[in-house]
């Protein structure tokens, strides 16, 4: 079982969409929980952590729900740069788990 | 006055050389890591240093030798080059100690022909 598993997509929305990335963990013992974003061809650059309380960020919102081992990522108003690839990441101490990816492709 | 820096960027060389990869890190970190990015775009890490020892080593084929000569570098030296070790690879560092963010470098395109 992977460590972290993500729906790869793409999800595919037009400007000014609101579009919401799950993704699950497997190891209980995780301690701390992020969004990266990686464009093409570029290294993966931190977006936010993900605290238990929900934490915002202009138009991104992420949640953790530790109980179901559950992190989610909303993004509302939808820009053209917003197209990226989003990588949920969770950190056992010591080690950064990737998921695979989810990819967005936002359309004028 | 990149936080991470790794070269090359790219190397493209045949099967059976060795290459190096050297990584550089300006934040004081004292974790570092190299990590893969395959065809698929999986980020899989590969080995984890801290202080210069090494503290994770992910099953990474003994072809693959990361060398800490101090806590500002990782640097990565690949034996007998494969075609399957195509990939990117990405330095990294994070500060330690639990609840702390990872940087990257810029990555370097390894292609083996």
């Amino acid at each position: 079982r992977k460590e972290v598993e993500q729906d790869p997509g793409p999800f595919n929305v037009p400007e000014g969409a609101t579009v919401a990335f799950n993704c699950t963990y497997s190891n209980s013992a995780s301690q701390s929980f992020f969004w990266y974003r990686q464009d093409c061809r570029k290294e993966p650059k931190l977006l936010m952590s993900v605290y238990s309380s929900g934490n915002e960020d202009g138009r991104f919102t992420a949640q953790l729900n530790r109980a179901s081992q559950y992190i989610s990522l909303l993004i509302r108003d939808s820009k053209l740069s917003d197209s990226a690839t989003y990588l949920c990441v969770v950190n056992p101490p010591n080690k950064f788990y990737f998921g695979s990816g989810t990819k967005l492709n936002v359309k004028p | 006055d990149t936080a991470v820096s790794q070269t090359p960027k790219y190397l493209v060389t045949q099967m059976g050389n060795d290459k190096s990869i050297k990584c550089e890190q300006n934040l004081g970190h004292d974790t570092m890591y190299w990590y893969k990015q395959d065809s698929k775009k999986f980020l899989k890490i590969m080995f984890s240093y801290n202080n210069k020892e090494l503290i994770i080593n992910e099953t990474v084929p003994n072809r693959f030798s990361p060398k800490s000569p101090d806590k500002a570098h990782l640097n990565l030296h690949i034996n007998s080059l494969e075609l399957g070790d195509s990939a990117v690879y990405f330095c990294a560092s994070s500060s330690g100690g639990g609840y702390e963010k990872l940087f990257f470098g810029s990555g370097t395109q390894l292609s083996v022909l």
